[in-house]
């Protein structure tokens, strides 16, 4: 079945480091992926998303690549802050294109950010 | 504007009992999903709600039930509680537009503990 595989964490880098969160899927069809992000205390929001292969999300200064040669849609930003600190999550959807409501979550990865 | 409201946010019971948590979605969303997020793991899809109807259901047994009111707003219902099935409840809003789910906005879970 499909599934997605994260990176496990914690993952504490310095403020203004380079982030890299690794995403990996397993999927039949064309799924749509996605990054959700959940600040403590407070519900999952959609951080960025492709619908098809070579689609690049970026939001906030993250970016995310579908890489179908791969099967990966991995994390990056170039430099967090503190308030980057929160649990990410990668995420497909089991359609052609857009969003069923069905997504598959991987596990989450937590970053801390220190000053 | 009000996003999706869950409740309880917390609530405690014992193996055996039965439980009902509500979810109100976003103003304007006409479709709720419903998520089991274990501690330290990814959420689980556990059903769609769309025009009142089950549209999909993930991987868990008939014990979850849910319901669907006029106004949109949902309620899931765990019967027969397992230790198992202490987890924070995610509900997520969303629009269906031609044929597709939009984007979901969740909410801030129910906290279950069951002893």
């Amino acid at each position: 079945g499909n599934s997605v595989t994260q990176m496990e964490g914690p993952v504490t880098l310095s403020e203004e480091a380079f982030l890299t969160i690794n995403c990996t899927y397993t999927a039949t069809g064309y799924p749509s992926l996605f990054w959700y992000v959940q600040y403590p205390g407070e519900g999952l929001q959609l951080l960025l998303k492709a619908t098809k292969a070579d689609d690049k999300g970026s939001n906030k200064g993250f970016e995310a690549t579908y890489r179908k040669e791969t099967t990966s849609f991995h994390l990056e930003k170039g430099s967090v802050q503190v308030s980057d600190s929160a649990v990410y999550f990668c995420a497909l959807s089991e359609l052609f294109s857009g969003n069923t409501g069905k997504l598959i979550f991987g596990q989450g990865t937590t970053l801390q950010v220190k000053p | 504007d009000a996003g999706v409201t869950q409740s309880p946010t917390h609530l405690i019971k014992t193996r055996g009992q039965q439980v009902t948590l509500r979810c109100s979605p976003k103003s304007g969303h006409d479709t709720v999903s419903w998520y089991q997020q274990a501690l330290g793991q990814g959420p689980q899809f556990i059903f769609q709600y769309y025009e009142e109807e089950e549209r999909q259901r993930g991987n868990f047994p008939d014990r979850f039930s849910g319901h669907q009111f006029p106004n949109y707003s949902s309620e899931l219902n765990v019967n027969a509680l397992l230790l198992g099935d202490s987890a924070l409840y995610l509900c997520a809003s969303s629009l269906v537009v031609g044929g597709v789910t939009g984007e979901l906005f969740f909410g801030e879970g129910s906290r279950l503990t069951v002893l």
